[in-house]
C-alpha cells in the first residue's frame, strides 16, 4: 500500500514554456502533499506544503507565482512550473501523507530539463 | 537555527557492517526518519524513531538518543545494492521534516 505516482517521469522543455507535474496517491487519501526540489548531490529542499482544498504554504524563497500548486482532490496535486528557465532544471519530487504527522510516501520524481 | 549533520560519504566492503551517524538540532522533535535514495530515484522509507533505543528491521537497525540529539543507521551484511545515499530527517515541533544532506554509501566488493 501507500503508493504515490508522478507524471511525467522526465520532461525536456524550451525556456519560457510551462510544465505541469502531477502527483497522485493511488491507494490512500492524501490530506497533505509536499513538493520538493533536489539539485545534484544536494539534499531535498521543501518547496511547499499543500492541503486538499486550500492554498499551498510556500517555503521562504520559493516564488508562488512561478511554482503554481493545486491540490484539488485527496488523491491529486499538481505543480506547474511557469515560464521555465534553465536554472529551474532539477529533480522534482512529491510526497503524500494521510495527516501532518505521519510518514511521507514519496513519488518516483520528475526530472525537468529546461533548454 | 535548525541543523542536521551526517557524513558526506562513507565506504564499506560487501558483507561488512557500517554505521551512519546523524546529529540534529531542531526546534522541537516529533521523530527521526531514515530514507534510502538511489541515484536518480526518489527516497524510500527505511525507519522511524520517536523513542530512545534501537529499532531493528532485518539487516537495518536505527538508534535514537533524544538527549544527545543523535541517531545512527546500522547496516549489516552489506550488499552491493545497498550503495545509495542515506538521508536523515527530523520532524520538528511544526511537524515539518528537516532534511540532512545525505550520506553517500559506497560498497566495494
Amino acid at each position: 500500500g501507500a503508493v504515490v505516482s508522478q507524471h511525467p517521469s522526465w520532461v525536456i522543455c524550451k525556456s519560457g514554456t510551462s510544465v505541469k507535474i502531477e502527483c497522485r496517491s493511488l491507494d490512500f487519501q492524501a490530506t497533505t502533499m509536499f513538493w520538493y526540489r533536489q539539485f545534484p548531490k544536494q539534499s531535498l529542499m521543501l518547496m511547499a506544503t499543500s492541503n486538499e482544498g486550500s492554498k499551498a504554504t510556500y517555503e521562504q524563497g520559493v516564488e508562488k507565482d512561478k511554482f503554481l500548486i493545486n491540490h484539488a482532490s485527496l488523491t491529486l496535486s499538481t505543480l506547474t512550473v511557469t515560464s521555465a528557465h534553465p536554472e529551474d532544471s532539477s529533480f522534482y519530487i512529491c510526497s503524500a501523507s494521510d495527516s501532518d504527522y505521519n510518514e511521507q510516501f514519496f513519488g518516483p520524481g520528475t526530472r525537468l530539463t529546461v533548454l | 537555527g535548525q541543523n542536521i549533520d551526517q557524513p558526506t560519504e562513507m565506504t564499506a566492503t560487501e558483507g561488512a557492517i557500517v554505521q551512519i551517524n546523524c546529529t540534529y538540532q531542531t526546534s522541537g522533535f516529533n521523530g527521526l526518519f531514515w530514507y534510502q535514495q538511489h541515484a536518480g530515484e526518489a527516497p524510500t522509507f527505511l525507519s522511524y524513531n520517536v523513542l530512545d533505543g534501537l529499532e531493528e528491521k532485518g539487516r537495518f537497525s536505527s538508534f535514537l538518543s533524544r538527549s544527545k540529539g543523535y541517531s545512527y543507521l546500522l547496516l549489516k551484511e552489506l550488499q552491493m545494492k545497498d550503495s545509495a545515499s542515506y538521508l536523515c530527517a527530523v520532524m520538528d515541533s511544526n511537524y515539518q521534516l528537516i532534511w540532512g544532506a545525505g550520506t553517500k554509501l559506497i560498497i566495494k566488493p
